[in-house]
């Protein structure tokens, strides 16, 4: 069973205060790894889709990694507009050939002006 | 180009009543999905569909059916509404098959009282 684990559950940032979110997972067969941003009473949105370790993508202020066994989103000198809650999904080769994302419980960020 | 459009935006219900969620996607994807989104649970999956003419369980499909009525539109229904039925429900799209990311709607909040 594909398995994710998002840490912190939530965190406080000041404006200009790099950090980096951690996403670890167990799956069977990693297809791909994506990360979305989901705004307060909206649906998620999606950011990046890493799909071998080492790989990096990058968009503004944000950035993610992935090892075999976890992934980072690095925020660099984050702004207040930045502050939404971040998940995180893996898919793996799935049984019977379904390819179903597991999420994990995201990480809410807070960036104070 | 709308994305996913979803409807109602909210509903309230009362225990034992019927309601159907509508969803329809307009970039011409295969697979669809519905998920259900609670406090401190994350996103589970209700029920999918991975390509026209087929659907399938997800994680909690108990007291929903769904209806794939064509490449474009996937539909939710209630039977019959109970309070644990409360909750924001999301209806996604995407490419078939693996390591496609997923595009989501704006989200239906329900309250069944």
């Amino acid at each position: 069973e594909d398995q994710v684990t998002q840490s912190p559950e939530a965190l406080r940032l000041q404006e200009g205060e790099s950090s980096s979110l951690n996403c670890s997972y167990t799956v069977s067969g990693l297809r791909g790894l994506f990360w979305y941003r989901q705004d307060p009473g909206k649906g998620p949105e999606f950011l990046f889709t890493l799909y071998s370790a080492g790989e990096e993508k990058e968009k503004e202020r944000l950035k993610a990694t992935l090892t075999k066994k976890e992934s980072f989103l690095h925020i660099t000198a984050p702004k207040p507009e930045d502050s939404a809650t971040y998940l995180c999904a893996v898919q793996g080769a799935g049984s019977g050939g379904s390819y179903i994302p597991t999420f994990g419980r995201g990480t809410s960020l807070i960036v104070h002006p | 180009n709308a994305g996913v459009t979803q409807t109602p935006k909210f509903q309230v219900l009362k225990t034992g009543q019927s309601m159907t969620l509508q969803c329809a996607q307009d970039m011409n994807h295969n697979s669809m999905y519905w998920y259900r989104q609670d406090p401190g649970m994350g996103l589970r999956l209700i029920y999918y569909s991975a390509s026209e003419g087929t659907t399938d369980k997800g994680e909690v499909p108990n007291g929903y059916n769904v209806s794939r009525l064509n490449k474009r539109e996937f539909s939710l229904r209630l039977e019959s509404a109970a309070p644990s039925q409360t909750s924001v429900y999301f209806c996604a799209s995407s490419e078939e098959g693996r390591s496609y990311e997923q595009y989501f709607g704006p989200g239906t909040r329900l309250t069944v009282t």
